[in-house]
């Protein structure tokens, strides 16, 4: 089936450094998606992407949707140790039945100790 | 309400009894999704609902596992004859599919923590 591997799978951050993450797959997909878990929490969406090559910022965040449509990266710029936690890739192709949406396995962000 | 509603927020079962969950989506969302989760994993697929559409099963693990949906409104996840392996927190997502066919962002509840002891 299809599947979107993520990379890296942790990672360890100290205040300031720039992080960047990202997913790829065999399958093209028309929506690309970031979310971020904290424990015990659901995931919450941080970047919706809809358009290959298109690339979008939310504050200290930048994604992009890959030209080929079959990858995405996201950046975090000067991190604080609020961004710690799972971040997640998602994506899902719309119309008709295809619209399952599946999931990276995550990338965990700690802080250096 | 304003966000996805999942109850309970945790369950204690005993291994071989069946278990209901629910989700409320946010309201006018017609896609609903179901994810399992568990410990320090990602999310894996269950189910997809979407409008009058059949739904997606094609991530239910085994035939102990169903779900229902009520037009585009509640969705039941039911599991039977529960075992020690089904643990886990299962999610439930909704989002807004409009005219154009488009399904946009997904929205998460807060889960159901499931123990099977």
């Amino acid at each position: 089936g299809q599947q979107l591997n993520q990379s890296p799978q942790s990672m360890f951050i100290q205040e300031g450094e720039d992080v960047s993450m990202n997913c790829t797959s065999s399958s093209i997909f028309n929506t690309w998606l970031w979310y971020k878990q904290d424990p015990g929490e659901g995931p919450v969406l941080l970047i919706a992407l809809y358009k290959a090559g298109e690339l979008t910022s939310n504050g200290r965040l930048t994604a992009q949707f890959g030209i080929t449509r079959k990858d995405s990266f996201l950046n975090i710029s000067a991190s604080i140790p609020s961004d710690v936690g799972i971040y997640f890739c998602a994506a899902t192709n719309y119309g008709g039945s295809q619209g399952n949406l599946i999931f990276g396995k995550g990338t965990k962000l700690s802080v250096k100790p | 309400g304003a966000g996805v509603s999942q109850s309970p927020s945790n369950k204690v079962t005993e291994k071989g009894k069946d278990v209901e969950l629910r989700c409320d989506p946010i309201s006018g969302h017609t896609a609903l999704y179901w994810y399992r989760q568990r410990l320090g994993q990602g999310l894996e697929f269950l189910i997809y609902f979407q409008g009058n559409s059949a739904p997606d099963k094609s991530g239910l693990p085994s035939d102990r596992f169903s779900a229902e949906r009520t037009g585009e409104s509640v969705s039941t996840l039911t599991i039977q004859r529960t075992q020690q392996e089904d643990s886990a927190v299962y999610l439930c997502a909704s989002s807004l599919r409009d005219r154009g066919l488009l399904i946009t962002e997904a929205f998460f509840g807060q889960g159901t923590r499931l123990t099977v002891v």
